[in-house]
């Protein structure tokens, strides 16, 4: 099973709202990454976070808040977003450790996200 | 310079014919992986295929198979009868050795298979 679910599949929101995104797996994986992805772009990296501790951040602006409450689970916080954060976050998770240029990732089906 | 590189950014394809999709890579690490990913217009990522830079044959899955040629520094993606459900969106990627967990994404190229 090489499932990644995420939750809400759209979500339409304000600029003042705040709203989080959910993404889970069940396989056990102990890296897990958030991607956003533009419109005929391919994904850009946000987080990663490994055995549960955030390992990477893309210089992405604070309005955007990731939190792994567990080895399952991946949030990720959005606040005071701008129209130009609309798009699709698409959520991925891998084994980790080990030999890494062969951990592959498995994604989730996305969040489509559109900021008025 | 780009370091994965796909210079197809759209292709049409017969229903039942094969198909290549290509991928340049630029790397000066001995260790890497390169992978294949396809994107239906529902947006979720799905993964298809698995290159490792030391495997000496070419990885196969199903109807999909990989043309791996690493002194041309290639790894073009083969899809063999082609269907209509192979329309997507198809990325080629790359992890490197002494790059963490980061996984580097090409342009895309979009296959659109006529019945």
């Amino acid at each position: 099973d090489t499932e990644v679910t995420q939750t809400p599949k759209h979500l339409v929101m304000g600029m003042t709202n705040k709203k989080s995104l959910k993404c889970e797996q069940h396989m056990g994986h102990r890296a897990m990454y958030w991607y956003k992805q533009k419109a005929k772009k391919p994904p850009e990296l946000m987080f990663v976070y490994s055995y549960e501790k955030l390992s990477i951040n893309e210089s992405v602006p604070s309005r955007f808040s990731p939190e792994c409450p567990n080895s399952s689970l991946l949030n990720l916080h959005l606040h005071a977003l701008q129209p130009e954060d609309s798009a699709l976050y698409l959520c991925a998770s891998s084994r980790g450790g080990g030999v890494e240029y062969t951990d592959t990732q498995y994604f989730g089906p996305g969040t489509r996200l559109t900021v008025l | 310079a780009q370091k994965i590189t796909q210079t197809q950014p759209g292709m049409f394809v017969q229903e039942k014919e094969a198909v290549t999709l290509d991928c340049t890579y630029d790397t000066s690490d001995q260790s890497y992986g390169l992978f294949w990913y396809k994107q239906p217009s529902s947006g979720e990522m799905i993964f298809l295929i698995y290159q490792g830079s030391y495997d000496e044959q070419n990885a196969t899955e199903g109807r999909y198979s990989l043309n791996f040629q690493k002194a041309r520094k290639s790894a073009n993606l083969v899809i063999s009868a082609s269907q209509l459900g192979d329309s997507a969106m198809y990325f080629c990627a790359m992890r490197e050795g002494n790059a963490g967990n980061m996984l580097t994404f090409g342009g895309g190229t979009r296959l659109m298979v006529k019945p």
